[in-house]
């Protein structure tokens, strides 16, 4: 398979835990970002890398959130202390410049 | 700030009888519309992206157009398989997000 992997599918957390997501674009991708979406609404916009250069970040992203994508490839989104609200999906796309971009599965997060 | 509203927000057909979903965009310099596809618990499936006004794109069932202010998608004669939220996405120039709607949900009956 060669689309957008994300990992883990589904995380249920306790309120104040931190957690780590991974996601892994299509190969050839050099554009990566992440989205987040809640019951009912459409993916809102975290950030996104072009390479390894986070270039852009949401005023929804807290400081409670950072993303890194070492060396250009996969990349991680970790949540520190959360919160309930921050249960949603989360989802990650690719895509090769600006052309059309990808999304993987999704990580299902549930905060306690 | 880019703004995009979809309508209606959920559509019932019976299988066979084809409609339209609407997509109203405000963008500073539409650089591509984009229609995606979800299914429940699922990531979108990208469709369509349209570029320019009176632009077209088919795709077996499914067709969508675009016009300065919005953008529709048309489903001929559905099927049951055709089930699922549509979501519509905007990409202004010089940005690299997308900006969604809150999608329109289809139920197609058999």
């Amino acid at each position: 398979d060669t689309g957008v992997s994300q990992d883990p599918r589904h995380k249920i957390t306790k309120r104040g835990q931190n957690v780590t997501f991974r996601c892994d674009p299509i190969s050839e991708h050099n554009r990566l970002y992440w989205y987040r979406q809640t019951l009912g609404q459409g993916p809102e916009f975290l950030t996104y890398f072009q390479n390894e250069a986070q270039l852009e970040k949401s005023r929804l992203l807290s400081d409670r959130f950072s993303a890194e994508r070492p060396k250009g490839s996969f990349s991680t989104l970790e949540i520190q202390r959360t919160e309930q609200g921050d249960s949603a999906m989360y989802l990650c796309a690719s895509s090769f410049a600006g052309n059309e971009q990808f999304f993987g599965p999704g990580t299902r997060l549930t905060v306690l | 700030e880019d703004q995009v509203t979809q309508s209606p927000e959920a559509l019932r057909l019976q299988e066979g009888e084809s409609s339209s979903l609407n997509c109203s965009y405000t963008v500073s310099g539409l650089r591509g519309l984009f229609w995606y596809r979800q299914d429940p618990g699922k990531g979108p499936e990208f469709l369509f992206t349209l570029y320019s006004a009176g632009e077209e794109k088919e795709k077996e069932r499914l067709k969508a157009t675009l016009t300065k202010k919005e953008s529709f998608l048309h489903i001929t004669a559905p099927k049951p398989e055709d089930s699922a939220t549509y979501l519509c996405a905007v990409q202004a120039f010089g940005d690299y997000k997308l900006s969604f709607g809150a999608g329109t949900t289809v139920t197609v009956r058999a």
